[in-house]
C-alpha cells in the first residue's frame, strides 16, 4: 500500500487565520483527493487535486476558501482560509495509484486535525 | 449522485463472536465497494474491497458479500478480537476513467469488541 504523509498532524488556530496542510505520497499516483471529516462524522470529498491545473471542487466547497495546489504527481497542499470554528475538522489527503495497476484503491494519510478557536 | 446507507451506527459484540455491517447504495452504475477501518486518531485504512463481478471475497477473518440486484453489500468479521474495535466505513463508486474511482462513503459503524 501507499505511504501518504501529511503535516501538520494537528494544530490549534485562531479565527480569521489561514493554514496550509501538506501531503506527500511515496509513489506516483494518478489522482489525489482532499476529504474533510467533522468530529464523529463520515468523510466528505472537498476536491480532486489536479496536477498543474485548478482543482475540481465538490458542491459546497470553493477555491477561495480551500485553495489547493498540486505542482507534481506526489505532492499537494490544501489551505483552509479565513478559518472559523466551523472549520474545526480532520482534513485527509488521499491518493489512487497507477502503481497498483489502476485498481482504484484509495489510500489515506493520517489526517490533520485542526481546531479553530 | 450516489447515496450510501450504512447500518448499524454502533455495534457491540463479545470477543469471539461475529460482527456484520450492512450497506446499501443507490447508483446501479457503482461497481467498486471498499471497506475502511478507522482507529481513533488515525486515517482510514483500506481493509478489503469487492468489485461488481464478484459476489464474495474473503481475507482471513474478514469477508465481504455483494448483491448487485438488491444493491447491498456487507462486511463480516468472524472471531472478533478487541483490536477489531474501530469505526468502519463502507463506500461505493463507479469507475470514472483514468484509473479513478470517486467514492461515496457511508456514515460509519462504531464497532466495540468486549473482552
Amino acid at each position: 500500500s501507499a505511504v501518504i504523509s501529511q503535516k501538520p498532524s494537528r494544530d490549534i488556530c485562531q479565527r480569521g487565520t489561514s493554514l496550509t496542510i501538506q501531503c506527500q505520497v511515496d509513489s506516483q499516483v494518478t489522482m489525489m483527493f482532499w476529504y474533510r471529516q467533522q468530529p464523529g462524522q463520515s468523510l466528505t470529498l472537498i476536491a480532486t487535486a489536479n496536477q498543474g491545473s485548478e482543482a475540481t471542487y465538490e458542491s459546497g466547497f470553493v477555491i477561495d476558501k480551500f485553495p489547493i495546489s498540486r505542482p507534481n504527481l506526489t505532492f499537494s497542499t490544501l489551505t483552509v482560509s479565513n478559518m472559523s470554528p466551523e472549520d474545526s475538522s480532520i482534513y485527509l489527503c488521499s491518493g489512487q495509484g497507477i502503481r497498483w495497476g489502476n485498481t482504484g484503491e484509495l489510500f489515506f494519510g493520517e489526517g490533520s486535525r485542526l481546531t479553530v478557536l | 449522485g450516489e447515496n450510501v446507507e450504512q447500518h448499524p451506527s454502533t455495534l457491540s459484540v463479545q470477543e469471539g463472536d461475529s460482527a456484520v455491517i450492512k450497506c446499501t447504495y443507490s447508483d446501479s452504475a457503482s461497481n467498486y465497494f471498499p471497506w475502511y477501518k478507522q482507529e481513533l486518531g488515525k486515517g482510514p485504512q483500506l481493509i478489503i474491497d469487492i468489485r461488481s463481478n464478484v459476489g464474495e471475497k474473503k481475507d482471513q477473518r474478514i469477508a465481504v458479500t455483494l448483491n448487485k440486484t438488491a444493491k447491498h453489500f456487507s462486511l463480516h468479521i468472524t472471531e472478533t478480537q478487541p483490536e477489531d474495535s474501530a469505526v468502519y466505513f463502507c463506500a461505493a463508486s463507479a469507475y470514472s476513467g483514468a484509473g479513478s474511482y470517486q467514492l461515496t462513503f457511508g456514515k460509519g459503524t462504531k464497532l466495540s469488541v468486549i473482552p
